[in-house]
């Protein structure tokens, strides 16, 4: 089976705060994903990885920036933390260059920026 | 634009037959993948359909038309622990996928 681990269930920041989310995975998978989940809103893309080194700008890039310097560990970093930023941040991985293979996730880290 | 589409909310009886729609207008369309998400917990992947059709993987059953737009997620002699929100989610031409809200589904004794 296919772990997604994150450091973190639940996290509590302040505003102005440098903020680090992990996620580490265990299948040598080469697609990696970080997304925010909100209430009544579908899962939001904010970075993601399709291999180590490389990243990609999802549909709400702003104020978050991503490391892979890994291929089984991509980091989510907040560059300094606003209220609008807290929410559940789920990562994901996925096997392979084509999208047709399902993204396994991680259990989430909710997060409250104080 | 890009839309996914599903109800907010269904309720259903123990032991009955509950469908969950899911419409779409997407930029181009590579599958369509449905995910279960308990309260609190990760999404896990149910099924993914490419081809117009019905595909059963036991209680749970999904059907894609892609001229309509349209699929649906069929679960059969539902149990307590099927209440869980249902994720549908496209993967349009550039093959990132696009996420419906979720249908929290409640299931009553």
């Amino acid at each position: 089976d296919v772990k997604v681990t994150q450091s973190s269930r639940y996290l509590v920041k302040r505003t102005g705060e440098k903020v680090f989310l992990e996620c580490v995975q265990d299948m040598d998978h080469e697609n990696m994903f970080w997304y925010r989940q909100d209430p009544g809103l579908g899962l939001r893309l904010i970075y993601f990885s399709y291999d180590v080194k490389m990243k990609e700008k999802g549909d709400i890039p702003e104020g978050y920036s991503v490391s892979r310097e890994k291929k089984e560990r991509f980091s989510l970093i907040l560059e300094s933390a606003s209220t609008n930023q807290t929410s559940m941040y789920l990562c994901a991985s996925r096997r392979g260059a084509r999208g047709n293979q399902p993204q396994h996730f991680g259990d989430g880290t909710r997060l409250s920026i104080l | 634009g890009q839309n996914i589409d599903q109800p907010t909310e269904m309720t259903a009886t123990e032991g009955a037959i509950v469908q969950i729609n899911c419409t779409y207008q997407t930029s181009g369309f590579n599958g369509l993948f449905w995910y279960q998400q308990h309260a609190g917990e990760a999404p896990t992947f149910l099924s993914y359909n490419v081809l117009d059709g019905l595909e059963e993987k036991g209680r749970f059953s999904s059907f894609l038309s892609r001229s309509k737009g349209y699929s649906y997620l069929l679960l059969k002699e539902l149990q307590m622990k099927d209440s869980a929100s249902y994720l549908c989610a496209v993967l349009d031409s550039n093959y990132q996928l696009i996420w419906g809200a979720g249908t929290k589904l409640i299931i009553k004794p």
